[in-house]
Formats: structure tokens, sequence, C-alpha cells
């Protein structure tokens, strides 16, 4: 069973400081990956997907995808207090449903 | 663009009756769209992907007579709760998988549906 896991948290960050949030997936054949994020009571809403190994980045955020540790992480730079919501990784391999993670809970603390 | 709207955003309504929900992609084209239930502070978990023209693809544990999922066309999909109970009562999420090499998922503002 192809499984996703994220660190439930909370993960607590001082505004301005870096936010590291990380997902480990199980399928190897894996080729696309994704990180939602979810405000309380809101549908989930794309940041950022990658497909190739090595640094994304757009804005203040930027993944990292490293397919031979099955590893994938989400670095938010200059964390603001809006940032503070639950953060979801998804890996998609082949035609399938997107796999998602249970999600991260990220507070910025101002 | 990558816009997908449902309707409606919230809705109540009595024991034993049914609810339909519109999940519309707006500005693309969407083949293939899932439908989600949420509940609190739990994650999501997808019940059925549905493809233009076709019947739906339900998860294990998902009543495909109880959750009916219609996708009529290229920028629709409807999913109609038939004799909803408290237990129904949910955060029902869509998404539509947006074509043209992105292979990405974006998601509806979903519907809270509570059931009395």
């Amino acid at each position: 069973q192809k499984e996703v896991e994220q660190n439930s948290g909370p993960l607590s960050v001082p505004e301005g400081a870096i936010a590291s949030l990380n997902c480990t997936y199980s399928d190897r054949g894996s080729q696309s990956f994704f990180w939602y994020r979810q405000y309380s009571g809101k549908s989930p809403e794309l940041i950022m997907f990658i497909y190739s190994n090595g640094d994304k980045e757009d804005g203040r955020f930027t993944a990292q995808l490293n397919k031979a540790s099955q590893y994938v992480s989400l670095l938010i730079r200059d964390s603001q207090p809006s940032d503070s919501a639950t953060y979801l990784c998804a890996v998609k391999t082949g035609n399938t449903p997107l796999v998602f993670g249970k999600g991260t809970r990220l507070s910025v603390i101002a | 663009g990558a816009v997908v709207s449902q309707h409606p955003s919230w809705v109540i309504c009595k024991s034993g009756t049914s609810v339909k929900i519109e999940c519309r992609s707006l500005d693309f084209q969407a083949t293939t769209m899932f439908w989600y239930r949420q509940f609190p502070k739990q994650s999501l978990m997808l019940m059925a992907t549905s493809n233009e023209g076709s019947k739906a693809t339900y998860e294990q544990g998902v009543e495909k007579d109880k959750f009916l999922i219609n996708h009529a066309s290229l920028t629709l999909s409807t999913l109609t709760v038939t004799s909803a109970h408290p237990e129904d009562s949910s955060f029902y999420i869509c998404s539509a998988d947006r074509l043209a090499g992105t292979d990405t998922q974006y998601f509806g503002p979903g519907t809270r549906l509570t059931v009395l």
C-alpha cells in the first residue's frame, strides 16, 4: 500500500524564521510531488509541485526532492503568522489518484 | 487559471433527504474529478474518482448507492448524498485533474453538509 508520512506537529516557529516541513513516501515509482496548504475549515490550496530531484523555488517557498531517499520537503522562508496552517504532502504515481499524507500543522508565532 | 467551484458552499438538511453537490472546473477541462470527505481535525479521505462519460471508481468502504456520482461533461461532476443521516455530516471537497502536462489537482472550496 502506498504511504505518505508526515510528522503531525504542531511545528512552532517564530515569525521570520525558516519553517521546514518533511515528507517521506513508500512508492519508489512515484513521479510527481505536491505541497498543499489547508487553513482550518477551508479546502486545500496548491502551493508547489516538483517532479525532478533538487530544489524548486517560488517566492518564499522552496520544495526539495530526493528520489533516492524517497524524501520531499518544503521550506518556508521568513515565516509569517498567516503561514499558520496544515501542510499536506501529496504524491502521484502514474494515473492513480494523489496519495496524501495526514499533514503537518505549522504555527508561526508573532 | 485552474479555478474549481462547488455549489452549495454549505447545506443543512433533514435526515432522510438527498443532497446534490456540484463541482465545476471554470477555466479548464477536467477528464478526471475526485471527491473527498473530511471530518473535523481529520485528514482528507478519497471517496471516489470520476471520469467524464464513465462510471465512477469508488474507494473501499464507500457505498456507491449512497453516494451517487455523475460526471456528464468535462467541466461538471455531481455528488448526490442519498437518504442522508447525521453521520454523513462532513466537509465534502472535490478536485479536478488539470490536463496539459502538469498532472495537478486543484481543489474546490468545499461543501459543508449538516444533516439534522
